[in-house]
């Protein structure tokens, strides 16, 4: 156990459908990671938090794609009209001012 | 970002030493290497960091040639439980915004 939590852990939604997904990151960590992993692939960067503020985010971030991390401390990630293409685990990871990331388990995303 | 190339898959026996090397020729002079441990259905674990020469840990050492255009991840007496995927990774970790840029990694099977 990393000190990185997130819910949930496994969802299936129908394709069309909302999901969102909570991160938990390690209190004392102002800076926060969106990753999606496919089968068999390294984890893709998707996106950025420096407390509060969103500084980056990856191409693979599409409009129905938005995250948030409202008060610096959790993160949601919440993808609209999902695809089948979607489905992956998406992993959150915190980090302090330079050190290593420190990941959560993941959520596995099915759309069927 | 500097790309690295890593073996696919790597299989060894419980006890024996395995060393694990990754490429990375276009490493820029602020990059640091990193390297990440991945057990199936969970995010990422950091294994090891280091700049030049060797580092050591009390789970592996990583060696770096004075050209740092390849490392070397050693991990000691292997026993069943280091059965995963194992990731090098090149970046600025000084960088605030420093995103982790996975490759597909190193699957190692540890046979009894």
């Amino acid at each position: 156990d990393t000190g990185v939590s997130q819910d949930p852990r496994h969802k299936i939604t129908k394709r069309g459908q909302n999901v969102t997904f909570r991160c938990d990151p390690i209190s004392e960590h102002n800076r926060l990671y969106w990753y999606r992993q496919t089968l068999g692939q390294g984890p893709e960067f998707l996106t950025y938090f420096q407390n509060e503020a969103q500084l980056e985010k990856s191409r693979l971030l599409s409009d129905r794609f938005s995250a948030e991390r409202p008060k610096g401390s959790f993160s949601t990630l919440e993808i609209q009209r999902t695809e089948q293409g979607d489905s992956a685990m998406y992993l959150c990871a915190s980090r302090p001012q330079t050190d290593e990331q420190f990941f959560g388990p993941g959520t596995r995303l099915t759309v069927l | 970002l500097a790309k690295t190339t890593q073996p696919i898959s790597m299989d060894s026996y419980e006890g024996q030493e395995v060393n694990i090397t990754c490429s990375h020729n276009n490493i820029a002079t602020n990059d640091y290497i990193t390297w990440y441990q991945q057990f199936p259905s969970q995010g990422p674990r950091f294994i090891i960091q280091g700049y030049k020469t060797k580092v050591t840990n009390e789970v592996a050492s990583l060696f770096i040639p004075a050209d740092r255009k390849s490392s070397t991840l050693s991990l000691p007496r292997v026993s069943l439980s280091d059965t995963a995927v194992y990731y090098c990774l090149v970046g600025d970790i000084r960088d605030s915004s420093y995103k982790l840029i996975f490759g597909s990694g190193t699957r190692l099977l540890v046979r009894p």
